[in-house]
């Protein structure tokens, strides 16, 4: 089945300092990954999708993501934190690559930006 | 932008009370959902809508709930008999088909029950 782990729940940095928050996924077949972000009391924002294109993808807001299929991973990544950054980050997978398919978030990690 | 709107923000209810979710998908979308968050959990799915009728359903979607699209614009979640543990952010979400699989979502209903 597919599943995505976020491996930390909480990240902190400094705003400045670069951004790592690391996804795996679990798929039976090859898979698209996103990752979304949801602002405190907001809904959840699409930052970027990997649909099997490129294996490195550029997002909103400075982010990125590289699709690496040896090691089951999209881990999301910024050169350089902002204070508006801060907010809880979803690796989400599609549990089939068809058309209406739902998706399979992970636990989701908080993301703290430090002046 | 087009956008996803969902009404109303926060619903305080009683247990064993009825509540409607109301969700405007964008516009020219065909492919409708409802996800569910429980405080401190993950994001959960719940059921897709397609051509009036649901496309599939998760094992926390029961008799309890329902759904509809009672006009052209509207897209209702309806919890029958709240208990408890229906607490949760509610989030609504539609996509294109004409444009891959990407799901826009609302900014979602937190739901109490008391």
């Amino acid at each position: 089945a597919q599943s995505v782990t976020q491996l930390d729940s909480h990240v902190s940095v400094s705003e400045g300092t670069p951004v790592l928050l690391r996804c795996n996924y679990s798929s039976s077949y090859s898979p698209s990954l996103f990752w979304y972000v949801q602002h405190p009391n907001k809904g959840l924002q699409l930052l970027l999708k990997y649909t099997s294109a490129a294996t490195l993808v550029k997002g909103i807001n400075g982010f990125e993501a590289e699709f690496k299929k040896s090691e089951t991973s999209f881990h999301l990544t910024k050169p350089s934190a902002h204070m508006s950054d801060a907010a809880e980050y979803f690796c989400v997978v599609t549990l089939r690559n068809s058309g209406n398919t739902p998706l399979v978030f992970g636990k989701g990690t908080r993301l703290s930006v430090i002046a | 932008e087009p956008e996803v709107t969902q009404t109303p923000s926060h619903q305080v209810t009683q247990m064993g009370q009825e509540v409607i979710l109301r969700c405007v998908p964008i516009s020219n979308h065909l492919y409708f959902y409802w996800y569910r968050q429980i405080l401190g959990q993950k994001v959960e799915f719940l059921v897709s809508f397609y051509n009036n009728e649901i496309s599939e359903k998760s094992e926390i979607f029961d008799d309890q709930f329902s759904v509809e699209r009672p006009d052209g614009s509207n897209f209702t979640l309806k919890i029958r008999s709240t208990k408890l543990e229906d607490s949760a952010m509610y989030f609504c979400a539609s996509s294109d088909p004409n444009r891959g699989i990407e799901q826009f979502f609302g900014p979602g209903t937190r739901l109490t029950v008391l």
